[in-house]
């Protein structure tokens, strides 16, 4: 079966720190990768989406992410945080045929000031 | 365009009573997904719509719940009987044919006391 881990739980960072959110998939066939975040209060949004292509994909806010086929992986990535990236970040993939998404557990980043 | 919108924002039901929530998508959007989403987890799909047809169920989808979609626009989901368990947040997203990606409404956030 489908699934995706991510394997952090929680991840404090000051700000202007590097961050990088590991994100590992299992899946055999075509693959379709997302970041979404949830700022407190807000709905998911979308940051980041790998299709095909290029495997460095940038999102928004200064996000990147690459994919890395022979290690099942979609890290996301940001060179300098601030705080307002605290956030609950989660990664997915493109599960059944219907287009419903397989998420990981998230990862809360809280970002100090 | 006004996103995704669930109604309530909140519910508070005593065990063994019947809920039901509301999922209005993004106009014009054929395809709408429901997600339950847990403490500490990532969402976990529950079932989709193309228009009014309900082409997939998760397993998590238990009898106790129902959704329709009868018009091929807003759709409900139903918890009959719900119990302690059934205390999550609810999500519903929607995605046009032209899209690569779901838009997540902020969720119906369901308390069973």
């Amino acid at each position: 079966a489908q699934s995706v881990s991510q394997h952090n739980h929680h991840v404090i960072l000051s700000e202007a720190a590097s961050l990088e959110l590991g994100c590992n998939y299992s899946y055999g066939g075509t693959v379709n990768l997302f970041w979404y975040v949830q700022y407190p209060g807000q709905h998911l949004q979308l940051l980041l989406k790998y299709f095909s292509g290029d495997p460095l994909v940038k999102g928004i806010k200064g996000f990147e992410a690459e994919f890395i086929k022979s290690k099942f992986s979609f890290n996301l990535r940001k060179p300098s945080v601030q705080w307002s990236d605290t956030a609950e970040y989660f990664c997915a993939a493109k599960g059944g045929s219907q287009g419903n998404l397989i998420f990981g557990k998230g990862t809360k980043l809280s970002v100090k000031p | 365009d006004t996103g995704v919108s669930q109604n309530p924002r909140h519910k508070i039901t005593k065990r063994g009573q019947n809920v039901t929530f509301r999922c209005d998508p993004i106009s014009e959007h054929n395809r709408l997904y429901w997600y339950r989403q847990t403490l500490g987890q990532g969402p976990e799909f529950l079932t989709y719509f193309q228009n009014e047809a309900q082409l997939e169920k998760s397993r998590l989808l238990s009898d106790r719940f129902s959704a329709e979609r009868p018009k091929g626009s807003f759709s409900t989901l139903e918890i009959q009987r719900t119990e302690q368990g059934d205390s999550a947040m609810y999500l519903c997203a929607s995605k046009g044919d032209t899209n690569t990606e779901a838009f997540f409404g902020q969720g119906t956030r369901l308390t069973v006391v």
